[in-house]
C-alpha cells in the first residue's frame, strides 16, 4: 500500500540550529501539505504546494521557515534557528488534488524537540 | 473563513458502551467535513467524510457520522467502544470547492478513552 514516507522520525536540536525535515509522498499526487501539530492541539497548516508552486504559505513563520518542492515530488521543511517554541510533531500529507475532492494521506511525521 | 469546535477534549466511556464525540463547524460555504484518528506517536488516518448527498457517513471501524447543517454539526459516533479504539480524534473543515486552494482546517481534538 503507497504511504507518504517522512524522515527523520524523531530529531532533537539544540536552540539556534538548522533543522530540516524531508517528505515523499504517494506517487503521483500533486498536492502536498506540511502541518505542524503542537502537543495536545490540532494540526494547522504550514504550507501546501501544487506541484513544484507554493499554494498557501500564509501560516508559515518566513523569517525563520522555509519549504520547497523543487521536482514537484519531495519536499523539505527548515528551520533556521529552531527555537524551543518549534517543538512539535511536523507531518506532512498529500492528495490527488486539492482535499475537497481527494482523501489527504498523512506520513506518521516527524517529532521534533528542541533544547 | 471556516473553523471548527470540538466540544470537549476529553471523552471516557467504558468498552462496549455508546461513543459520541461532537463536532460544530462554522463555514461561510457548503463544506466537506471529516473526522480523523491519531495513535500516539503516529499520523493521521481518515475515518470517514461528508462531501455531498447522503448525511449519514459510514467510516471504517463501526464509526458513523451525521451532517446537520441546521445545527452545523457533525458529531462522530460508535454503538460499542472497543479498547482499540482509544486515540486522539479530530474533526476537520474544507472548503467544497475542488481547488488547490482546499486545506483541511482541524479542531483541537477530542481525547477518546475506553475502560474495560
Amino acid at each position: 500500500e503507497a504511504e507518504v514516507a517522512q524522515s527523520p522520525r524523531y530529531k532533537i536540536t539544540e536552540k539556534s540550529q538548522a533543522v530540516a525535515f524531508w517528505c515523499d509522498p504517494i506517487s503521483g499526487h500533486a498536492t502536498l501539505y506540511w502541518y505542524r501539530q503542537i502537543l495536545g492541539q490540532g494540526p494547522e497548516l504550514l504550507v501546501q504546494f501544487q506541484d513544484e508552486s507554493v499554494v498557501d504559505d500564509s501560516q508559515l513563520p518566513k523569517d525563520r521557515f522555509s519549504a520547497e518542492r523543487l521536482k514537484g515530488v519531495d519536499s523539505t521543511l527548515k528551520i533556521q534557528p529552531a527555537e524551543l517554541g518549534d517543538s512539535a510533531m511536523y507531518l506532512c500529507a498529500s492528495s490527488l488534488a486539492g482535499t475537497g475532492v481527494s482523501e489527504a494521506f498523512f506520513g506518521q511525521g516527524t517529532r521534533l524537540t528542541v533544547v | 473563513a471556516q473553523s471548527v469546535t470540538q466540544l470537549g477534549s476529553h471523552v471516557s466511556v467504558s468498552e462496549g458502551a455508546l461513543v459520541l464525540l461532537r463536532c460544530n463547524y462554522s463555514s461561510s460555504v457548503p463544506p466537506y467535513l471529516f473526522w480523523y484518528v491519531q495513535y500516539p506517536n503516529q499520523g493521521l488516518q481518515l475515518l470517514l467524510k461528508y462531501t455531498t448527498g447522503a448525511t449519514l457517513v459510514k467510516g471504517i471501524n463501526g464509526f458513523e457520522a451525521e451532517f446537520k447543517k441546521s445545527e452545523t454539526s457533525f458529531h462522530l459516533t460508535k454503538p460499542s467502544a472497543h479498547m482499540s479504539d482509544a486515540a486522539e480524534y479530530f474533526c476537520a473543515v474544507t472548503s467544497a470547492s475542488g481547488q488547490a486552494g482546499t486545506a483541511l482546517i482541524f479542531g483541537k481534538g477530542t481525547t477518546l478513552s475506553v475502560s474495560s
